[in-house]
């Protein structure tokens, strides 16, 4: 089974200032990794992925997100937050295995940018 | 290129109905998922469909129930409705199945559903 924890419930933060938020995953096989952004009313929007290869991803919106294996990490940066980021932000996981995508979230990090 | 479109936007029933919500998939998608998302809280996986028949279910119980159309629309249909499937129900749909990056899923933006 596979859960995943996303530390801060809310960061608040200011406009242009850098943000990192953070994922820590739990697995016993081995896994891919995901975040997802949600805006109000709407579904979620994939921000980037990690499958395989370098570590370091990059997604849209000038987000970027660093998988760590030795410490189960996947958490997610940007050098410099606009307000249009603000929103709702999810870390997911989904089994390796053949034959079945599942995704299990996190309970989601809510980013509030101010002026 | 038509995205994941799902309805009825919003829906409120009693204790002890039955409801049904539908997805139509993205163009050449033939996998749909299906996920509630409680109120402050992430999605939960609940059951897969792939070319019309069940791939995959989670921790949901019998009375959250499914089907996928020969077009790859699914619906999700709830019986005896409780107060705690008051949620956001979203749809996901890919292509295939596994975790390659061609089976990337695409999410609608959800049906509300208010159990009183």
């Amino acid at each position: 089974a596979q859960s995943v924890t996303q530390l801060d419930s809310q960061v608040p933060v200011f406009e242009e200032a850098p943000v990192e938020l953070r994922c820590n995953y739990s697995s016993s096989v081995s896994v891919y990794l995901f975040w997802y952004v949600q805006y109000p009313n709407q579904g979620l929007q994939l921000l980037l992925k990690y499958l395989s290869g370098s570590t370091l991803v990059k997604g849209i919106n000038g987000f970027e997100a660093e998988f760590n294996k030795s410490q189960t990490s996947f958490h997610l940066r940007k050098p410099s937050v606009h307000i249009s980021d603000t929103a709702e932000y999810f870390c997911a996981v989904s089994p390796l295995r053949t034959g079945f995508q599942k995704l299990v979230f996190g309970t989601g990090t809510r980013l509030l940018v101010s002026p | 290129e038509t995205g994941v479109t799902q309805s009825p936007t919003h829906l409120i029933k009693t204790r002890g109905q039955q409801v049904t919500l539908r997805c139509s998939s993205q163009s050449g998608h033939n996998t749909v998922s299906w996920y509630q998302q409680a109120l402050g809280q992430g999605p939960q996986f609940i059951f897969q469909y792939y070319r019309e028949e069940e791939n995959g279910r989670g921790n949901f119980p019998p009375r959250f129930s499914g089907l996928q159309f020969p077009n790859y629309s699914s619906e999700l249909n709830v019986n005896a409705l409780e107060l705690d499937d008051s949620a956001l129900y979203l749809c996901a749909s890919s292509w295939g199945l596994g975790g390659g990056a061609q089976n990337e899923q695409f999410f609608g933006p959800g049906t509300r559903l208010t159990v009183l």
